[in-house]
């Protein structure tokens, strides 16, 4: 069945810093790939998404894109701030039109 | 965007006992999940649905059922509630297509099985 591998638990930076958090996949048709962002005490919400067609979203200073040989997709920020502190989820939509969801990764931005 | 109401906000059961939980929503979107949250897990699928009366099995459904009987309502109940049962639980609805993806969640239900 279709699946999700997130392996960056928790990421520390410093604001400003370059943020780069990867997923890898696996299915047997064409994904939309997703990123949540949650904060405590709430719901995920989605950030960004991608497909097969457009291969690059970008929201709110975020950067998604995938690799369809690798079968990876990432998420970017060129500079984070304190506020971006959350944890972030990636999400594959395969077959059966239910989300899959990665383990998460938590963001900790130092002021 | 889509309003996903769920129900009871926090809920403590004994074990053994029936827990229901309800999810609301007012988009009119056909697809309804259920996940559980569990720290270094993230959102597991428990059950899901197409529309009102479709319900299947997502990844983790053992001890778990679900109800879809009208567009807007999506229950998830167990049964027999266990102290593994012990989770936060999120409902969301969607619409899922190449260009037009939306899934939103509610703001969940934290479950304690004592």
């Amino acid at each position: 069945g279709d699946s999700v591998t997130q392996k960056q638990g928790q990421v520390t930076l410093s604001e400003d810093d370059f943020l780069f958090i990867n997923c890898t996949y696996s299915t047997t048709t064409y994904p939309t790939l997703l990123w949540y962002v949650q904060y405590p005490g709430q719901g995920p919400q989605l950030l960004l998404k991608v497909t097969t067609a457009n291969n690059k979203g970008i929201s709110r200073g975020f950067e998604a894109t995938y690799d369809k040989g690798t079968t990876s997709f990432h998420l970017q920020k060129a500079s984070v701030q304190e506020s971006d502190s959350a944890v972030y989820f990636c999400a594959l939509v395969g077959n059966n039109n239910a989300p899959r969801f990665g383990a998460g990764t938590k963001l900790t931005v130092k002021p | 965007e889509a309003a996903v109401t769920q129900s009871p906000r926090n809920k403590v059961a004994v074990t053994g006992g029936k827990v229901t939980l309800s999810c609301n929503q007012t988009n009119n979107h056909n697809n309804m999940y259920w996940y559980r949250q569990d720290t270094g897990h993230g959102l597991r699928l428990i059950h899901y649905s197409y529309g009102a009366g479709s319900t299947e099995k997502g990844d983790i459904p053992d001890g778990y059922k679900a109800s879809r009987p009208s567009q807007e309502n999506f229950s998830l109940i167990l049964e027999l509630a266990t102290p593994s049962q012990t989770s936060v639980y999120f409902c969301a609805s969607g619409e899922i297509g190449q260009g037009n993806t939306e899934v939103f969640f509610g703001k969940g239900t934290r479950l304690t099985v004592v």
